[in-house]
């Protein structure tokens, strides 16, 4: 089965301090997209970042920024200068060619002011 | 702008009742897809469809039926409801390149349903 692992079910940060959320998966996939969504409590998922598993530079948009590392199949994401709108659910997803897209389980992020 | 609509928003059925979930969008996205949230479980793709007149099962299709008449719309519906099928339920929608899309989906804003 191919699957994506957020081992992190929750993570708080200080407002303004950075965050690394974890996400490995399990593909046999030599090309693919990775990603990664927020879904804060409006519910409404929204998405954060994309990398292409052929480029090897690491993808940044904003204070948000990918750490790809292709062979160990982990997509770390790093929020720098956490906001408190940053507090939300941080989903890991992938998908392959055959236009199915696969979720991790989620990393609630909390930002204390 | 619209974007992808989905009704209802909240939804009570018994265990047995049908209903179906309307999911509309006004992007002219070829691709629409249906995802259920649980708890812990991550979101879950059910069934998707990549043009009027296609579609295909997702990950968890069992219990739920999908057709696509036009560009626009993709209901889901459940047939014969249960228990299980509680959940938080997601519309969304991309645009395709070469027969397949990107992953940049635009979600709906949910429909919870409850089946009692």
């Amino acid at each position: 089965a191919q699957t994506v692992t957020q081992s992190q079910p929750e993570m708080s940060v200080q407002e303004a301090e950075t965050v690394t959320l974890s996400c490995t998966y399990d593909t046999s996939e030599s090309d693919y997209y990775l990603f990664w969504y927020k879904q804060p409590p409006s519910r409404q998922m929204i998405l954060v970042i994309r990398q292409e598993a052929y480029k090897q530079q690491n993808a940044t948009e904003n204070r948000f920024s990918v750490n790809f590392q292709k062979a160990a199949k982990s997509f770390s994401l790093k929020i720098s200068d956490s906001q408190l709108g940053d507090a939300a659910m941080y989903f890991c997803a992938y998908i392959l060619g055959n236009n199915d897209m696969r979720f991790g389980a989620g990393t609630r992020l909390t930002v204390k002011p | 702008n619209a974007g992808v609509t989905q009704t209802p928003k909240f939804q009570v059925l018994k265990t047995g009742q049908s209903m179906t979930l309307q999911c509309a969008q006004d992007m002219n996205h070829e691709y629409m897809s249906w995802y259920r949230q649980d708890p812990g479980m991550g979101l879950r793709l059910i069934h998707y469809s990549v043009g009027a007149g296609i579609t295909d099962q997702g990950e968890v299709p069992n219990g739920y039926n999908v057709s696509r008449s036009t560009t626009e719309d993709f209901p889901l519906r459940l047939l014969s409801a249960a228990p299980s099928q509680t959940s938080v339920y997601f519309c969304a929608s991309s645009y395709v390149a070469s027969g397949s899309f990107t992953g940049e989906l635009f979600f709906g804003e949910g429909s919870r349903l409850t089946v009692l």
